[in-house]
């Protein structure tokens, strides 16, 4: 089946821990982002990537890097610089400008 | 308007009512307005694409409508189901930011039956 994978679907980080989220597509799409939720609130955009070996900070990039050395994976890794890294991470893909399709979610939880 | 707004953010309705919400954004610079169902422990799902005034889309029971001119759009539901219970998110994407969308908070529809 077509469609976006994200894993794990939970993860627990350490304080001082580097940990890396997981999105691999097979829709062939181009461009592919990384959003945040916190409760209450929307989807805030992390990074995007509209092409293979290149990705655009969103708006809220700080403590986050990507990487798109693939068309169809772009992981997410949440560095330490992250203070606040506990919330629902969801991954989406799309043909430029077109709608997006999402993963399932990962929560990150901090220990 | 410089960010994408909704309102309410959340909703209580009954079985069989209709219900309707906005979702306001920046009027200039416009590309295109998505809206997704983001139902609970399930991925969002688009519903509508629309891109020019005065669109009108629709799917089943639910539809939506577009003013680019001053920046809103309205989601409609008629004869709401328990079924419809998600949160309804519209997106933004503008001119010149290539693929980037800019979500709203989304508007949590509760129906009851």
């Amino acid at each position: 089946d077509g469609g976006i994978t994200q894993s794990p679907k939970y993860l627990f980080r350490k304080e001082g821990q580097n940990v890396t989220l997981s999105c691999e597509q097979n829709l062939n799409h181009d461009a592919m982002y990384w959003y945040r939720q916190d409760p209450g609130q929307g989807l805030r955009l992390i990074y995007y990537s509209q092409i293979v070996n290149d990705f655009q900070k969103g708006d809220i990039a700080e403590g986050y890097s990507v990487s798109r050395e693939k068309k169809e994976s772009f992981p997410l890794t949440v560095t330490s610089a992250q203070k606040n890294p506990t919330a629902f991470y969801l991954c989406a893909s799309s043909i430029a400008k077109n709608i997006q399709y999402f993963g399932a979610g990962t929560r990150l939880s901090v220990l | 308007i410089l960010n994408v707004e909704q309102s309410p953010q959340s909703l209580h309705v009954q079985e069989g009512d209709s219900t309707n919400f906005t979702c306001s954004f920046p009027s200039s610079n416009f590309y295109a307005l998505h809206w997704y169902r983001w139902e609970t422990a399930k991925s969002p799902e688009a519903l509508f694409v629309m891109t020019l005034n005065g669109d009108e889309k629709k799917k089943g029971r639910i539809s939506a409508t577009l003013n680019t001119k001053e920046g809103y759009s309205y989601l409609y539901i008629k004869g709401s189901q328990p079924e419809d219970s998600a949160t309804y998110l519209c997106a933004s994407i503008g001119l010149t930011n290539a693929g980037k969308s800019t979500f709203g908070d989304g508007t949590t529809l509760t129906v009851k039956p």
